[in-house]
């Protein structure tokens, strides 16, 4: 089974602040990873698809890059909005698409 | 606009089987570009994928669920359901139904997810 590891498990940072979770894969994965977040009591939402691609409708503040084992999500400058648990899904191995554990971030 | 509502009790007996199902409008279950799929998060915890379907009736399980779990497609009703056999206290979680893109296999519309809780 892929391992996904997400790092940090939790985060404080202040509006405005640029903030990044990064998100590594025990193999290689190619491109296939997608962000979620998740406010809480409400179902996740999809962010970046296919690692690098915005999801239509969400703010280009957000972003996603890397390949292989190793993935990066990107917030540019933080939104008091932004408060969520955001987690990495790969999908390279059928049939088990698996989660990282996520990243809670927190505001200052 | 694309919905899904999940449906079903929401308190099961250990040993017993726990049924779901998900009602999807605003789009057609037999839309060859999705999968349906099921996810679940117990409290305070990650997520994870149980499996989904496509309208053909082929399905993709988690492979550490599989022997318990039935995932099940009514195009009639524009529903798919979901069945896990055996259930324990470990069961307990919010299920969320999802749609599920074939090309990214990424998960673009969710309910708004039931919980269930396993307990005598």
């Amino acid at each position: 089974d892929i391992q996904m590891t997400q790092s940090p498990s939790s985060l404080s940072a202040s509006v405005g602040d640029r903030v990044t979770i990064t998100c590594q894969a025990s193999q290689d994965i190619s491109h296939y990873l997608n962000w979620y977040q998740q406010k809480p009591g409400k179902a996740p939402k999809l962010l970046i698809y296919d690692a690098s691609n915005l999801e239509t409708g969400v703010p280009s503040r957000f972003s996603g890059s890397g390949s292989g084992t190793d993935f990066t999500f990107t917030i540019s400058s933080l939104q008091p909005e932004d408060i969520a648990t955001y987690y990495c899904q790969q999908y390279d191995t059928l049939p088990s698409y698996t989660f990282g554990q996520g990243t809670k971030l927190e505001i200052e | 606009q694309v919905q899904l509502q999940e449906s079903g009790p929401g308190l099961v007996k250990p040993s017993e089987t726990l049924s779901l199902t998900c009602t999807v409008s605003g789009d057609s279950i037999s839309s060859g570009s999705y999968y349906w799929g099921w996810i679940r998060q117990p409290p305070g915890k990650g997520l994870e994928w149980i499996g989904s379907i496509y309208y053909s009736g082929s399905t993709h399980y988690n492979p550490s669920l599989k022997s318990r779990v039935t995932i099940s497609v009514d195009m009639s009703k524009s529903q798919f359901s979901l069945k896990l056999s055996s259930v324990t206290a470990a069961d307990t979680a919010v299920y969320y139904c999802a749609r599920q893109w074939v090309g990214a296999v990424s998960f673009d519309y969710w309910g708004q997810g039931a919980l269930v809780t396993v307990s005598s």
